[in-house]
Formats: C-alpha cells, sequence, structure tokens
C-alpha cells in the first residue's frame, strides 16, 4: 500500500522568503504526482502535475520536482506571498486510485 | 461551466439515519471519486467510477455504497450513519486517470451525532 508523508506539518515564513515543502512516498510505481493547494472551507486546487516520467514542472513562483527512486517530490514557492497561505497537499496516481498526504499549512507572514 | 458542485453543504445526522450526498459535474468527465477528508489527515479514497454503470471501492468504502446511472451524477449514499463517519466529502472528477488532473467540488462536511 502506498504510503504519503508531509514534512513539516506546519511553516511559517515571513514574506517574501523563498520555501520547500517535501512529499514522500514508498512505492515508486506511479503515473503521476500531483501538488494541491487547498484554503480554509474549500475544495482542492491542481497547482502542478508531474508525469512519471518527467522530473519537474514550472508554473509562475512554483517549482515541483520528482525523483522516483528515492521517493520524493519537492514543491518550491519563490518569493513566498500572504497569498500563497493555505494548505499544499501532494497527491500520487497509481492507476486508477490516488493517495494523498496529510498535508502542509503554510502561514506567510506579511 | 459549474465544474464540481456538491450538495448539501453541511448535514448533522442522528446515529442511524441515513444520507445520500449529491455531486454533479458538468465537464463530460468519464471518472469520477468520492473522498472523505477527517481533521489533520489527508484524503482518503472511498469510491470511484471510470464511467456510467461502472463504480469501484477505494481505500475506505465500508459503510457507504454508490451509483453511476448517468455520467454528470455520482450519489453516495450512508447508510446507519455513524460517529466514525464524521467528516468533509469531497467529490472529483476527471477525464482520464492516468494522464490529467482532478477537479474538485467544494466539499459537504457531514456531522453525526
Amino acid at each position: 500500500k502506498q504510503e504519503v508523508t508531509q514534512i513539516p506539518a506546519a511553516l511559517s515564513v515571513p514574506e517574501g522568503e523563498n520555501l520547500v515543502l517535501n512529499c514522500s512516498f514508498t512505492d515508486s510505481a506511479i503515473y503521476n504526482l500531483q501538488w494541491f493547494r487547498q484554503d480554509p472551507g474549500k475544495g482542492l486546487t491542481s497547482l502542478l502535475l508531474i508525469q512519471s516520467s518527467q522530473r519537474e514542472q514550472t508554473s509562475g513562483r512554483l517549482n515541483a520536482s520528482l525523483d522516483k527512486s528515492s521517493g520524493r517530490s519537492t514543491l518550491y514557492i519563490a518569493a513566498s506571498q500572504p497569498g500563497d497561505s493555505a494548505t499544499y497537499l501532494c497527491a500520487l496516481n497509481t492507476g486508477n486510485q490516488f493517495y494523498f498526504g496529510t498535508g502542509t499549512s503554510l502561514t506567510v507572514i506579511p | 461551466n459549474a465544474g464540481v458542485t456538491q450538495t448539501p453543504k453541511f448535514r448533522i445526522l442522528k446515529i442511524g439515519q441515513s444520507m445520500t450526498l449529491q455531486c454533479t459535474q458538468d465537464m463530460n468527465h468519464n471518472y469520477m471519486y468520492w473522498y472523505r477528508q477527517d481533521p489533520g489527515m489527508g484524503l482518503k479514497l472511498i469510491y470511484y467510477s471510470v464511467g456510467a454503470g461502472i463504480t469501484d471501492k477505494g481505500e475506505v468504502p465500508n459503510g457507504y455504497n454508490v451509483s453511476r446511472s448517468t455520467t454528470e451524477d455520482f450519489p453516495l449514499r450512508l447508510e446507519l450513519a455513524a460517529p466514525s463517519q464524521t467528516s468533509v466529502y469531497f467529490c472529483a472528477s476527471g477525464h482520464r486517470a492516468q494522464g490529467e488532473t482532478q477537479y474538485f467540488g467544494p466539499g459537504t462536511r457531514l456531522l453525526v451525532l
């Protein structure tokens, strides 16, 4: 069974700082990995999707990497802003099923 | 497009009662999913469907049932509600599992007392 871990569980940074969120998984047999953002009381919004054959994806200030051999993915956020405050979840697609991490709650302090 | 819509937004149930959580998508997606999210936890897959008439169990299916009679609708049925089913329920949809993202509804918050 796929186990997905996200560390740290919570992170607080001053505005403008660059930061890295981590996602670890136990089974490298995946189709893709996604990073989602969840705002309080809301559903999930997809940020980046990395296919199994890819190493990284970029969108604006966000960059996600994937290293299947080590079972790790990182989400890099550049020049953080207060609007980036949210919970960030990674999810692994193993075919028809998705396995989610427990999330990292990010607070960006103005 | 409205995307993925869920009703109700919030519901309180008594132990032993039953209810149906509604989910509708207007993006003509084949794949639909039901997840539950407990406080401080990630999402757990309850059931999923790869098309009308086809459903399959996810990681935590016990206590739930689903049906998929149309492409648009994927209701989740709770029979004999238990306190352990207190959670936030999310419905999601997508074109296919392997290559594309899922689109999530806003969630239904359920409290079983």
